[in-house]
């Protein structure tokens, strides 16, 4: 079965400090892992994903697959990047499936 | 940027009655709708797939006989929960999948209050 996990809850840093937001996952076959940012009030949209291997607001994640890891990592924090953090996995046979894991909220205190 | 219009975002019904949840894609041919259930503190349940003109895909343990899902075209699918029970008290949130760019938008969510 294919399961996700984000094992904080919460993640408290001060501006301008490094941020890693863990991801695991657990799949079978070969995954495709995204990260979903919820900003307050806004609703989910997406971050990053794997295969694109590009920095979108200065955060960066790499899947590897050894670890079964997709961490999302920001060397400098700002108090925007606040937030809930969700990290995804794309499965099924048309990969039409997603699993979150349980997410985890980001407070960049000034 | 594209937009998932859900609606409504908050409904409160007597328990036995059935309520249905909107979702559309505004600028955009969904190939594919999403909905998903949390729960308080807890991660986005997928409960099913949909996709326009076919019978939606339910996750297991998800009663499609209580969880009414229509995709009735590439911009509009709905969600009925039938004979609704304070059990069925959450936040559903429904998504679309935009294929020319294979990216999933959310709605903003319909918060479900069964009395």
């Amino acid at each position: 079965a294919q399961r996700v996990t984000q094992p904080e809850k919460l993640l408290s840093v001060f501006k301008g400090a490094p941020v890693e937001l863990k991801c695991n996952y657990s799949y079978s076959g070969s995954p495709e892992l995204f990260w979903y940012v919820q900003y307050s009030r806004q609703r989910l949209q997406l971050l990053l994903r794997h295969i694109s291997r590009e920095s979108i607001k200065g955060f960066t994640a790499d899947l590897n697959k050894g670890e079964t890891s997709f961490h999302l990592k920001k060397p400098f924090a700002q108090e925007e990047d606040s937030a809930m953090y969700y990290c995804a996995l794309r499965s099924g046979v048309n990969f039409n499936k997603f699993y979150f894991g349980s997410g985890t909220k980001l407070n960049v205190k000034p | 940027g594209a937009v998932v219009s859900q609606h409504p975002s908050w409904v409160i019904c007597k328990s036995g009655t059935s309520v249905k949840i909107e979702c559309r894609s505004l600028d955009f041919q969904a190939t594919t709708m999403f909905w998903y259930r949390q729960f308080p503190k807890q991660s986005l349940m997928l409960m099913a797939t949909s996709n326009e003109g076919s019978k939606a895909t339910y996750e297991q343990g998800v009663e499609k006989d209580k969880f009414l899902i229509n995709h009735a075209s590439l911009t509009l699918s709905t969600l009925t929960v039938t004979s609704a029970h304070p059990e069925d008290s959450s936040f559903y949130i429904c998504s679309a999948q935009d294929g020319v760019v294979d990216i999933q938008y959310f709605g903003a969510g319909t918060r479900l209050s069964v009395l």
